[in-house]
């Protein structure tokens, strides 16, 4: 059965306190890695896709990177205005899309 | 401004009484999608459409019908609804294939009585 798992299920920061979220996957087949962000009340947006091992996409204080079992977000120096639900998504490759149940992150000035 | 958008934002009704929730996008996006959020599951897709006319099921599809008749449009309905659909439910699109940048709807909270 396909599953995707994150961890830790929550994370509290200080400003400026560098960590990383991590994602975990087991599935038949991997077309794609997504991560989002989702703030209280609205829907889920759009962060990175990860296609193969190795790769990084970077976004101001975030950088996201694929490894064959997992991928990480690693969030440098977080700001109080990061402070939100990250997800993890997964294509499986038979049109079918798994998501994590995320990690609330909240950062304190 | 691109956007996905959907109504009712709220709704409160009784078991049995048909409803539907609206979703439309303005981005030409050939692929959308319904999920629902529930606390400890996460999102879930319900039902899918890679274009007009073509739809599939999700991972959780009882109760639910979808349909697309026009690329911009893809209501969901509950023709029965019963407690057990009471939850957060998200629309979204995405252009690209393989569900690549998805943008999602702001989300319709239903509570079924």
């Amino acid at each position: 059965e396909d599953q995707v798992t994150q961890s830790p299920e929550a994370l509290r920061l200080q400003e400026g306190e560098s960590s990383s979220l991590n994602c975990s996957y087991t599935v038949s087949g991997l077309r794609g890695l997504f991560w989002y962000r989702q703030d209280p009340g609205k829907g889920p947006e759009f962060l990175f896709t990860l296609y193969s091992a190795g790769e990084e996409k970077e976004k101001e204080r975030l950088k996201a990177t694929l490894t064959k079992k997992e991928s990480f977000l690693h969030i440098t120096a977080p700001k109080p205005e990061d402070s939100a639900t990250y997800l993890c998504a997964v294509n499986t490759g038979f049109q079918k899309l798994v998501f994590g149940t995320g990690t609330r992150l909240l950062v304190s000035p | 401004e691109a956007q996905v958008t959907q109504n009712p934002r709220y709704l409160i009704t009784v078991t049995g009484k048909k409803l539907t929730v609206t979703c439309s996008q303005n981005m030409n996006h050939e692929y959308m999608s319904w999920y629902r959020q529930d606390p400890g599951l996460g999102l879930r897709q319900i039902y899918y459409s890679m274009n007009v006319e073509v739809t599939d099921k999700g991972d959780v599809p009882e109760g639910y019908k979808v349909s697309r008749k026009e690329k911009r449009n893809f209501p969901l309905i509950l023709e029965s609804p019963s407690p057990n659909q009471t939850s957060l439910y998200f629309c979204a699109s995405s252009l690209g294939t393989d569900w690549d940048e998805q943008y999602f709807g702001p989300g319709t909270r239903l509570t079924v009585t």
